[in-house]
């Protein structure tokens, strides 16, 4: 049952604390993405990996954020120092490059910052 | 002006009811269109897409999309309370120098027994 992994599913930390958010993609897929979930602004695009290169981070806060992809089978989302407005849910997503529009998601990473 | 942007609801439909999800996009050069579900406390997952101008049925969901109205819509016949669930509208836009699915705010269903 080939399905995306992501560690841990639940985290609650105090402000300024690192936090690091594991992901492991479905074998095979070369696409990888990491989307945070709140109420206000819904799944937001943070960082996007093709063949494990770094493709848009646009989305991300650069100065506490940071993604990387140090092999097929895993991603990883680093927020140092984590702050109160970093409390969401974080999702890692793979999928192909032939079809770019279907995504399949892990169970999300639920964050608290204290 | 948001790049996919969906009425947040919720919408309220009783069982065996139509329920219908209206989603509006920005940019006119997208192709590709995608409706994800998501249960309460559940990751996003696929149930239907559509590329072209017109309708496309899968079971009980039909995928409606107008490119010159900039439009997608999604009805869900003979609604059932397992249908109850955020639907969310993804789009997918070229950014960065590649295809990027930019998704709206969803749509809360609740299908009233």
């Amino acid at each position: 049952d080939a399905r995306v992994t992501q560690t841990p599913r639940h985290k609650v930390t105090e402000m300024g604390q690192e936090v690091t958010m594991r992901c492991q993609p479905i074998l095979g897929h070369n696409t990888v993405f990491w989307y945070r979930q709140t109420m206000m602004q819904g799944l937001e695009l943070l960082a996007y990996f093709r063949n494990r290169a770094p493709l848009d981070d646009s989305g991300m806060p650069k100065d506490r954020f940071s993604a990387e992809m140090p092999d097929a089978t895993l991603a990883t989302l680093k927020i140092q120092p984590s702050e109160p407005r970093d409390s969401a849910v974080y999702f890692c997503a793979s999928g192909s490059e032939s079809n770019t529009g279907e995504l399949f998601f892990g169970e999300g990473s639920r964050l608290t910052v204290l | 002006q948001k790049e996919v942007e969906q009425n947040s609801g919720p919408l309220s439909v009783p069982e065996g009811a139509i329920a219908s999800l209206n989603c509006t996009y920005s940019d006119r050069g997208s192709q590709s269109f995608f409706w994800y579900r998501q249960y309460s406390g559940k990751s996003p997952e696929l149930i239907m897409f559509i590329y072209s101008n017109g309708d496309k049925e899968d079971g009980r969901f039909t995928a409606q999309l107008n490119k010159a109205s900039q439009y997608v819509s999604l009805l869900i016949r003979d609604s059932q309370p397992s249908d109850s669930a955020t639907y969310l509208c993804a789009v997918n836009m070229f950014r960065a120098g590649s295809y990027q699915l930019t998704f709206g705010k969803g749509t809360k269903l609740s299908v009233i027994p």
